[in-house]
């Protein structure tokens, strides 16, 4: 696609449901990031693909948070048993490579509210 | 591990006046990359100016320039000429040049920059 797609664009949930969250990334990027922005915050590493494998988790918060790539393409981030807490923007992120020279080119995110 | 540091919670700036939004960053690195993103309300992050450390030569991208210390730590955004349309949120970013040491970028806090009209 032209570029990161992710949905929904916000989801309301209630305490203890779980939920998915969806990552399309540019047609033919390898490498794909899942960031959280809390409200007024920086953003948070979460995890990072390169193709179907994940060399870096260490961002989930924790084992209520999983994350998964398909194809090469789509990722799904699921978060089990939410809590208050999990409510934030979460932001997916796709690049050649390693995307270091050039950056990331990013989604516009899932804003995620549990109630 | 890196850290990137943004002291500036809020700028304002006058329509067509510059205004230059501060950066720093800690790393034991020799080579790395150092990016300034945008964040309107859209939540999109737009990525605005890159800098790789081992040139010394400030990277411009038209109304966007930085001013890159590197014995200094310090990577700055100044933006000449402010629009209404640069409201928003910065982010000053760093990313290792090297793969081993992790591919995800380090960001700031960010600095919410309102223009005056």
């Amino acid at each position: 696609g032209a570029g990161v797609s992710q949905s929904p664009s916000n989801k309301v949930t209630e305490k203890g449901k779980d939920v998915e969250l969806r990552c399309d990334p540019i047609s033919g990027h390898t490498a794909l990031y899942w960031y959280r922005q809390s409200l007024g915050q920086g953003l948070e590493f979460l995890i990072y693909f390169q193709g179907n494998s994940a060399p870096d988790k260490s961002g989930l918060p924790s084992d209520r948070f999983s994350a998964e790539r398909t194809g090469g393409s789509v990722s799904t981030l699921t978060i089990q048993r939410t809590q208050q807490e999990d409510s934030a923007v979460y932001l997916c992120a796709s690049s050649w490579g390693t995307g270091g020279s050039y950056g990331y080119t990013f989604g516009s995110g899932t804003r995620l509210t549990v109630v | 591990a890196q850290t990137v540091t943004q002291s500036q919670p809020e700028m304002s700036v006058q329509e067509a006046e510059t205004v230059t939004l501060s950066c720093t960053y800690d790393t034991s690195e020799s080579d790395y990359y150092l990016f300034w993103y945008k964040q309107p309300p859209s939540r999109q992050m737009i990525l605005v100016i890159r800098q790789e450390a081992y040139k010394q030569q400030n990277a411009t991208e038209n109304r966007f320039s930085v001013n890159f210390q590197k014995a200094a730590k310090s990577f700055s955004l100044k933006i000449s000429d402010s629009q209404l349309g640069d409201a928003a949120m910065y982010f000053c970013a760093y990313r290792s040049a090297f793969p081993e040491y992790g591919n995800k970028l380090v960001f700031g806090a960010g600095t919410i920059l309102r223009v005056k009209s």
